[in-house]
């Protein structure tokens, strides 16, 4: 069954460090989201793209946030300057449309702690 | 009010039991929504979805919407063990932007 991949599954890094999470997308798959989810919390709404271009993002997602499709198959999440508030998991998903039965896949997940 | 709801729980069930796992939504415009199962440091997987009101049944899953109440449920038929896990309600937004409950943990014991 296709997947959603994240790298890496575990990352550690100091405060005001620049940290960049990877995804690759079901390989058909159109549409891509970032969640995250702090520990113990719900699971919370970033950022969608499509076409190479933010779709729709969340107040969460300020300017210390930036995704990229650097490439046909890795969709990225960078984090310019960590703050101790930023320690979460992580979750890519995508989607093959939009429409309102297509359902979101979601990856492993990339847990952040920030130090 | 917060935009999707749930029960934090824990819900208690003994093996074999029906689970029943409940959910409401403020946005009386929303059309989709679904039931995904976390375990514990695992990622969001799906259950179920539902769209129109009514009963849809899948397996031993059966999803129930009432979007005059703005209510959806989760029967879980004869809990196992491995059903034990936090189970997530979704509501979607514009752009495919999934509203998740906080979840209701549920343990089955045998």
């Amino acid at each position: 069954e296709p997947e959603v991949t994240q790298t890496p599954s575990h990352q550690v890094t100091q405060m005001g460090q620049e940290v960049i999470l990877r995804c690759v997308p079901i390989s058909n798959h159109l549409y891509f989201y970032w969640y995250r989810q702090i520990l113990g919390q719900k699971v919370e709404f970033l950022v969608s793209f499509y076409n190479n271009e933010i779709s729709e993002k969340s107040e969460i997602f300020d300017d210390q946030f930036s995704v990229e499709r650097p490439d046909g198959s890795n969709f990225t999440l960078k984090i310019r300057s960590t703050k101790l508030e930023d320690s979460a998991m992580y979750f890519c998903a995508s989607s093959e449309s939009m429409d309102g039965a297509n359902v979101l896949t979601f990856g492993a997940g990339s847990r952040l702690t920030v130090l | 009010q917060k935009e999707v709801e749930q029960n934090s729980g824990p819900l208690s069930v003994p093996e074999g039991a029906i689970a029943s796992l409940n959910c409401t939504y403020s946005d009386r415009g929303s059309q989709s929504f679904f039931w995904y199962r976390q375990y514990s440091g695992k990622s969001p997987e799906l259950i179920m979805s539902i769209y129109s009101n009514g009963d849809k049944e899948d397996g031993r899953f059966t999803a129930q919407l009432n979007k005059a109440s703005q209510y959806v449920s989760l029967l879980i038929r004869d809990s196992q063990p491995s059903d034990s896990a936090t189970y997530l309600c979704a509501v979607k937004r514009s752009y495919n932007k999934l509203i998740f409950g906080a979840g209701t943990r549920l343990a089955v014991h045998p």
